[in-house]
């Protein structure tokens, strides 16, 4: 069964902590991406990486940060650096230049 | 930066209504997205269409690159059909992810 996965669906995180949101896909995809959504608001891209070991900033990267290592997975680590974290995170693979698909995502909260 | 402008931001409609949204973009784009947001957050992929129309059901898009809009018609809507619905494009050169619209929220009334 092809697809995205996203784990946690819902995160805690307390003033501070570090935490680590999961993408895992088995469409065979070189491109992955991460993307944030606020209240009412459109997605927009934290992070990318066209392929392995190598990923790029997107327009609000900062107190964030990624890792390529493997084709299938592409985590993000929310830091503390990170000053209002609470929002929807959306993963999403594709063929470079070709058609998104989107995982479930992962709603995180601060306490 | 290039911009995505949807419109209209909201719309409420009787069931078996019929209704267009519309997606401006400022730039030449490679690749052009409509998704559908259920109310679980899900984003499902409605149409890839960087260019020309396509039709599933009773959903269809046209894009016309060269005057840098896309259009989604809704015909008979459904209750189902209710969530926010995005526009999202990709540039011809430099950054390969997509830009989102804010969106245009669709209810659909029984």
């Amino acid at each position: 069964d092809g697809g995205i996965t996203q784990s946690p669906k819902y995160l805690f995180r307390k003033e501070g902590q570090n935490v680590t949101l999961s993408c895992e896909q088995n469409l065979n995809h070189d491109a992955m991406y991460w993307y944030r959504q606020d209240p009412g608001q459109g997605l927009r891209l934290i992070y990318y990486s066209q392929i392995v070991n190598d990923f790029q900033k997107g327009d609000i990267a900062e107190g964030y940060s990624v890792s390529r290592e493997k084709k299938e997975s592409f985590p993000l680590t929310v830091t503390s650096a990170q000053k209002n974290p609470t929002a929807f995170y959306l993963c999403a693979s594709s063929i470079p230049n070709d058609e998104q698909f989107f995982g479930p995502g992962t709603r995180l909260t601060v306490l | 930066g290039i911009q995505v402008e949807q419109s209209p931001p909201d719309l409420i409609l009787q069931e078996g209504a019929n209704s267009t949204l519309r997606c401006n973009f400022s730039d030449s784009v490679n690749n052009l997205q409509w998704f559908h947001q259920n109310p679980w957050g899900q984003l499902i992929n409605l149409f890839y269409i960087p260019s020309g129309t396509k039709q599933n059901g009773r959903l269809s898009a046209t894009t016309v690159a060269t005057e840098r809009y896309s259009l989604l018609y809704i015909s008979s809507s459904q209750t189902t059909d209710s969530g926010v619905y995005f526009c999202a494009v990709e540039l011809g050169t430099g950054r390969r992810a997509l830009t989102f619209g804010s969106g245009t929220r669709l209810q659909v009334q029984p």
